[in-house]
């Protein structure tokens, strides 16, 4: 089965950036996508096609790939953005999640 | 608004089977796939399968194939998640999710989630 690895946890001071990597085998050929969940809700879309911002996420959020590996940034992290974040990807038209990375905001 | 409806939370008994609800408004139920996602407390989204429903076609994660069953009712634009066997590890909250922005190829509408309770 096809795996996308992520950190368990990333800590970020307010204001700071935070940054959630999110690997796996021939992730290049693939466009990666990237969801925050906060506890007891649905996820929320917040890039997709690696590097895209959906309408109404700030701009704050932005993704970038390098290789095998699609990372998440979050620029000047505020307190709202204490979530966990999944990357995703299509593997032979099935979906796959990465394990989940917890941000803690400090 | 594009919305999906999920029915309400369920409590079944180790082998039972249970069936969840996903209504849409707000768009032409036929023109988008559905997708369905599982999370264990405290764990993470794993997808498990989805349903075209224009035509019924499915696809299934290799993890659930043989015990879920996902359909497309046309005449209610409802899609229903069918997971037979139930054990204890299938505590889950049970999303649908659809690809409504065709652009994007990522979920972008979610429904509110159903949670399952496998209990004795």
């Amino acid at each position: 089965s096809y795996d996308l690895t992520q950190p368990p946890s990333v800590s970020v001071s307010p204001g700071q950036t935070a940054s959630i990597t999110c690997s796996g085998d021939k992730l290049g050929d693939k466009f990666a996508c990237w969801y925050q969940q906060k506890p007891g809700q649905s996820p929320v879309l917040v890039i997709y096609q690696d590097n895209k911002r959906p309408s109404g996420i700030p701009e704050r959020f932005s993704g970038s790939k390098s290789g095998n590996t699609a990372t998440l940034t979050i620029s000047g992290t505020q307190a709202m953005d204490e979530a966990d974040y999944y990357c995703q990807a299509w593997d032979s038209s099935t979906g796959v999640f990465g394990t989940g990375t917890k941000v803690t905001v400090l | 608004d594009v919305q999906l409806v999920q029915s309400g939370a369920e409590v079944k008994k180790p082998g039972a089977t249970v069936k969840i609800s996903c209504k849409v408004s707000g768009y032409t139920f036929t023109d988008y796939y559905m997708h369905w996602v599982q999370q264990a407390p405290g764990k993470g989204l794993e997808w498990m399968g989805l349903v075209d429903p224009e035509d019924g076609v499915t696809m299934y994660a290799e993890k659930f194939q043989g015990r879920v069953t996902i359909i497309a009712d046309k005449s209610t634009d409802t899609s229903y998640m069918e997971l037979s066997s139930l054990r204890s590890e299938d505590t889950a909250v049970y999303y649908c999710a659809t690809i409504y922005s065709k652009e994007y190829d990522a979920f972008d509408i979610w429904g509110q989630g159903t949670m399952v309770t496998v209990s004795s």
